[in-house]
């Protein structure tokens, strides 16, 4: 199975920052991957597909990168509402995986 | 609306299978793939297997494999995941998701259903 492991684990950062986020891959996968956002108790919420297509409504202070095995997340002008956990997710080859998440706190 | 409904929540005991349903409204169900997903509490999202839109072929990971089954009811627009032979470490929220096919992503998701197994 394909590994995907993010970091940091998680951070706290305040409103109006720049975060980014790293998902690294046990092995080249193109561009296939995919990160979610998910708050408590709710399903994840797709962001960006195919490593840097932001999704039908999301804010466009999101966005993506990458190729290869090194993949990031950014989000430029941290939100009070961007708060909650982001996995990224490859799609290359079955089964799916995830990475192990990164908690985001809002300070 | 375009949404995923699942069934409630379960309890069963080890040994025991579970059942849990997803419905589709809103969009034309045979037109998606639909995954299933399960997450172990404090634990990343666990892909289990799929339907395939048309003729509805499925896949399964192979840590289930021989415990899962995935059918559905295209006139009723619903999908089923049939989890046998249930262990204490399955107890999770089991997620539907639809696949986007242009997309590769799972575009829409259920709200999830808790499947807790105890004794």
């Amino acid at each position: 199975d394909i590994e995907m492991t993010q970091s940091p684990s998680s951070l706290s950062a305040s409103v109006g920052d720049r975060v980014t986020i790293t998902c690294r891959a046990s092995q080249a996968i193109s561009t296939y991957v995919n990160w979610y956002q998910q708050r408590r108790g709710q399903p994840p919420n797709l962001l960006i597909y195919v490593a840097s297509s932001l999704q039908i409504g999301v804010p466009s202070r999101f966005s993506g990168g990458g190729s290869g095995t090194e993949f990031t997340l950014t989000i430029s002008g941290l939100q009070p509402e961007d708060f909650g956990t982001y996995y990224c997710q490859q799609n290359f080859r079955s089964p799916w995986t995830f990475g192990q998440g990164t908690k985001v706190d809002i300070k | 609306q375009v949404q995923l409904v699942q069934s409630g929540a379960e309890v069963k005991k080890p040994g025991a299978s579970v059942k849990v349903s997803c419905k589709a409204s809103g969009h034309t169900f045979n037109n998606y793939g639909i995954h299933w997903l399960r997450q172990a509490p404090g634990q990343r999202l666990e892909w289990m297997g799929s339907i395939n839109r048309g003729i509805g072929n499925t896949k399964y990971s192979q840590k289930f494999q021989g415990r899962v089954t995935i059918t559905r009811d295209t006139s009723a627009n619903i999908a089923y995941l049939e989890l046998t032979n249930l262990m204490s470490e399955d107890t999770a929220v089991y997620y539907c998701a639809r696949l986007a096919d242009y997309q590769s992503a799972f575009d829409l998701w259920g709200p999830g259903t808790m499947v807790t197994v105890s004794s």
